[in-house]
């Protein structure tokens, strides 16, 4: 069990629609990382929010946009929903004392453009 | 593009065998670490060796790093059922090992 949770589970929305996905981080773990999973592929990284500012980007549009909250829960907001954003979406947190940052994975939510 | 590719893509095996899977990466690191994901859902950390490690075990777990090769082994010994998932190799971004450059993944199938 790693502590870190996402909602919802599951989320079914229509092209051109917004979406907005949550996660809490471990207790404790101030960095949060969101990974887009399309069926097939490995995780890409979207973008990172350490202590609610974003730390890093990865090769997504500004369609693609976050936040993280005092207490370092997040959330990732996407608009203008494309059939290709269909994926699985996963949340990572990490222990900032930890020197290699060992990514804590949530168990992701599955989102269904249609 | 990704930076991690594992090999092979799929592997079947028989409960009590050994599975060995490989990954190679492009640019220098100072880790690697292996996930596993079952059936679509969270991924879940096995291991992550340091690039002064050459070898590394955690259980029925090896891992192996070459650093003049770029390549990474993961050995899963005397496999169950339960081994049954993705296996991904990670490595960090350079200058920052909390953001994770993920290969495309191998599925394996431990067969009862």
């Amino acid at each position: 069990e790693t502590g870190v949770t996402q909602s919802p589970t599951h989320l079914i929305k229509t092209r051109g629609q917004q979406v907005t996905l949550r996660c809490s981080s471990q207790s404790g773990h101030n960095t949060v990382s969101w990974y887009q999973q399309a069926l097939g592929q490995g995780p890409q990284f979207i973008f990172q929010y350490y202590r609610e500012e974003e730390n890093g980007r990865g090769n997504f549009p500004p369609r693609f946009s976050g936040l993280q909250f005092p207490n370092y829960s997040s959330e990732l907001n996407v608009n203008a929903l494309e059939l290709d954003d269909s994926a699985l979406y996963l949340c990572a947190s990490s222990f900032p004392g930890d020197p290699y940052n060992e990514q804590f994975f949530g168990p992701g939510t599955r989102l269904t453009v249609l | 593009s990704q930076q991690g590719e594992e090999d092979p893509q799929a592997l079947s095996i028989q409960e009590g065998e050994n599975a060995t899977m490989n990954c190679s990466y492009k640019t220098s690191i100072n880790n690697l670490q292996w996930y596993r994901q079952n059936s679509g859902r969270g991924l879940v950390h096995l291991i992550l060796i340091r690039s002064n490690e050459r070898e590394k075990h955690s259980g029925r777990l090896r891992v192996t790093l070459d650093t003049s090769k770029k390549s990474s082994s993961l050995l899963i010994t005397a496999s169950r059922a339960a081994d049954t998932a993705s296996y991904f190799c990670a490595t960090p971004f350079t200058g920052a090992n909390s953001k994770l450059t993920f290969g495309k993944g191998i599925t394996l199938s431990v067969r009862p």
